[in-house]
């Protein structure tokens, strides 16, 4: 199976800074299917981006992903308040769907 | 808006079984693959089974393999997890999921229900 991790385990920041998360794949993810999810504590995940790049709906536009093959990234161009938090890669592309360890964004 | 809402997670002694169920509104639920994951304590999530929109198709993990088995009534808009031969590696909170096609693998998951905790211990 597809083993994801995730760097850093942990991102210590401030608000309005740049944050980039990365997710790194044991294997070719295929197609791209990677996808990544926010959570918050006491809270199920959220998805976040989808296809590696793609919004999904009602996610501010300071999310972005990118990436293909072996290396993704999840980019938060200015971080706001409640973006801290864990979060998570997963892909889809090869069975079984795998996630990473997550992330913790901290301030 | 669509809503998941799981139910039956319990304390379970080793070697027992559970039912889990998961109502779904808010979408035409015959449509769509759903799917189980879990969450360990202090761990990141694991997909668990997942199942085709018609319930003609099922996935599993291998970690579960031969012990659970996942259904759905398309009637009752339910989905289910029956949880047999549980180990204390079974304890975690247990998700449904919706994913955004029919097929009940290999893809993305939106929303996810709010979980149900399932203790395996003596």
């Amino acid at each position: 199976e597809i083993v994801l991790t995730q760097s850093p385990a942990t991102l210590s920041l401030s608000p309005g800074e740049r944050a980039t998360l990365s997710c790194g794949s044991s294997q070719s993810v295929p197609y791209t299917y990677l996808a990544w999810y926010q959570q918050k504590p006491g809270l199920s995940p959220r998805l976040l981006i989808y296809d590696a790049s793609y919004r999904a709906t009602g996610i501010p536009d300071r999310f972005s992903g990118s990436g293909s093959g072996t290396d993704f990234t999840l980019t938060i161009s200015r971080l706001e308040p409640e973006d801290f938090a864990v979060y998570y890669c997963q892909q889809y592309g090869s069975s079984p769907s795998t996630f990473g360890q997550g992330t913790k964004l901290e301030i | 808006d669509v809503q998941l809402l799981e139910s039956g997670g319990a304390l379970v002694q080793p070697g027992g079984s559970l039912r889990l169920s998961c109502a779904a509104s808010g979408f035409v639920f015959p449509d769509y693959g759903m799917n189980w994951l879990r969450q360990a304590p202090g761990k990141g999530p694991e997909w668990v089974s997942g199942i085709g929109a018609t319930g003609s198709t099922t996935y599993y993990a291998d970690s579960v393999k031969g012990r659970f088995t996942i259904s759905r009534d398309n009637s009752r808009e339910t989905l289910y997890l029956q949880m047999t031969s549980l180990r204390a590696d079974d304890t975690a909170l247990y998700y449904c999921a919706k994913a955004p096609v029919s097929r009940g693998a290999l893809a993305w998951f939106d929303p996810w229900g709010q979980g149900t905790l399932v203790t395996v211990s003596s």
